[in-house]
Order: structure tokens, then C-alpha cells, then sequence
């Protein structure tokens, strides 16, 4: 059971530009989640959210924000980009039924900011 | 809070046996979580461990001590394919977190 998508799959922004980052979840995943993954460190929670709700949100400053859509899409939106948001984000989705306890990550875009 | 130690780096020799260790000191627990992640892919997931034991999966073992925070990941085996970061990850009681560790870069070698 897969089927996160992710796009773009890389980007490069300058500082101060404003980004936008798409996840498509699997039909019945109600549930997805954000992570910023640094390079060689493990993914780091940025939020999630339930039927189109924020449940969830870890230690990221208010200029990350997420929207998610009927449709199991979703978005990450990040202003005022900062040097360090140069990193790997992934949106991961928990499953249904047997996989309820599996969480799904999308192959992750690659935000570069120069 | 939550806080998760699991050592940087191992290394093994194929056919051999490795077990990847991993502590947490947590506000809260709703379970214990191994993903595999190669390098430049998405992680996927490997184990879920709730209750106190060992799960067993194929060549993949997951043991977990809730009393300690301790959990380990067994690989049986190796294959060079092994070759991976191992992500242990906490989630919190509400269940909409989870807390990653930074990730055991595990190196099989002939």
C-alpha cells in the first residue's frame, strides 16, 4: 500500500522568496503529516493535520503553514525563507485498515535556498 | 518532550547479525517505530512495537522495553542491501506525533 507523491521534486529559492510544496496522499488516508529532514539527520515533525484540521504541530516557527484538501492533497507553505530551510521535506500519510499503524512517506522535495 | 538517542554509525560484515539500539525519555508513549531510509529515498517502515517483546518480521526483529526506553532493531543475515540509515521514532500519546532520532547509519560490507 503506497501511493504518496510529492512535487516538485527539487526546488531552488532565494531568501526571503516564499515556497509552496504539494503532497498527494492514497484515497482513505486521512491523515497526513510534514518533516523537514536536514541532511544526515532523521526527519523532523513540522505538523499534521486530519480532515483538513491542524492536529498537531511541532517546534517550526508560524511562518510554516500547511493546508489539506478533501481530496487527500495537501500542502506545505513556508514564507520568508531562511538559509536553513535548505533540507528534504516529507509528507507521510498513516494507512487504513490493516496499515493503520503504517506511516507512508512520499519521495520527499528537496528545497534548496541560496 | 521527547528525546531519542540511537548511535550514529555501525558497521557488519554480510551474512552476519546487527542489532541497532535505541533509547527514548518521552512525556508520553503511543509507540515505538523502525523505518529503513537508503540514501536520497523516502523512509519506509519496518516494525511498530506498542507493547513490551519482540516482534519478528522476516529477517527483521524489533524488541521494545517500555519500563527502560529501550528498543532494538535485529537484522538477520545482512545483505548488502542492508546498507541503510535506520530511523528509530516515538509517538506521542495523542498520536499525531512522531519524534524521529537522528538515525543509525548502518555500512554491510563484503
Amino acid at each position: 500500500e503506497t501511493g504518496v507523491t510529492q512535487s516538485p521534486t527539487h526546488l531552488i529559492k532565494t531568501r526571503g522568496q516564499q515556497v509552496t510544496l504539494r503532497c498527494s496522499s492514497q484515497s482513505g488516508h486521512n491523515t497526513v503529516s510534514w518533516y523537514q529532514q536536514a541532511l544526515g539527520q532523521g526527519p523532523q515533525f513540522i505538523f499534521q493535520y486530519y480532515r483538513e484540521e491542524e492536529n498537531g504541530r511541532g517546534n517550526f516557527p508560524p511562518r510554516f503553514s500547511g493546508l489539506q484538501f478533501p481530496n487527500y492533497s495537501s500542502e506545505l507553505n513556508v514564507n520568508a525563507l531562511e538559509l536553513d530551510d535548505s533540507a528534504l521535506y516529507l509528507c507521510a500519510s498513516w494507512g487504513g485498515g490493516e496499515t493503520y499503524n503504517e506511516q507512508f512517506f512520499g519521495p520527499g522535495t528537496r528545497l534548496t535556498v541560496l | 518532550g521527547q528525546n531519542i538517542d540511537q548511535p550514529t554509525e555501525m558497521t557488519a560484515t554480510e551474512g552476519a547479525i546487527v542489532q541497532i539500539n535505541c533509547t527514548y525519555q518521552t512525556s508520553g508513549f503511543n509507540g515505538l517505530f523502525w523505518y529503513q531510509q537508503h540514501a536520497g529515498e523516502a523512509p519506509t517502515f519496518l516494525s511498530y512495537n506498542v507493547l513490551d517483546g519482540l516482534e519478528e518480521k522476516g529477517r527483521f526483529s524489533s524488541f521494545l522495553s517500555r519500563s527502560k526506553g529501550y528498543s532494538y532493531l535485529l537484522l538477520k543475515e545482512l545483505q548488502m542491501k542492508d546498507s541503510a540509515s535506520y530511523l528509530c521514532a516515538v509517538r506521542d500519546n495523542a498520536g499525531n506525533m512522531l519524534t524521529f532520532g537522528g538515525g543509525t547509519r548502518l555500512m554491510v560490507k563484503p
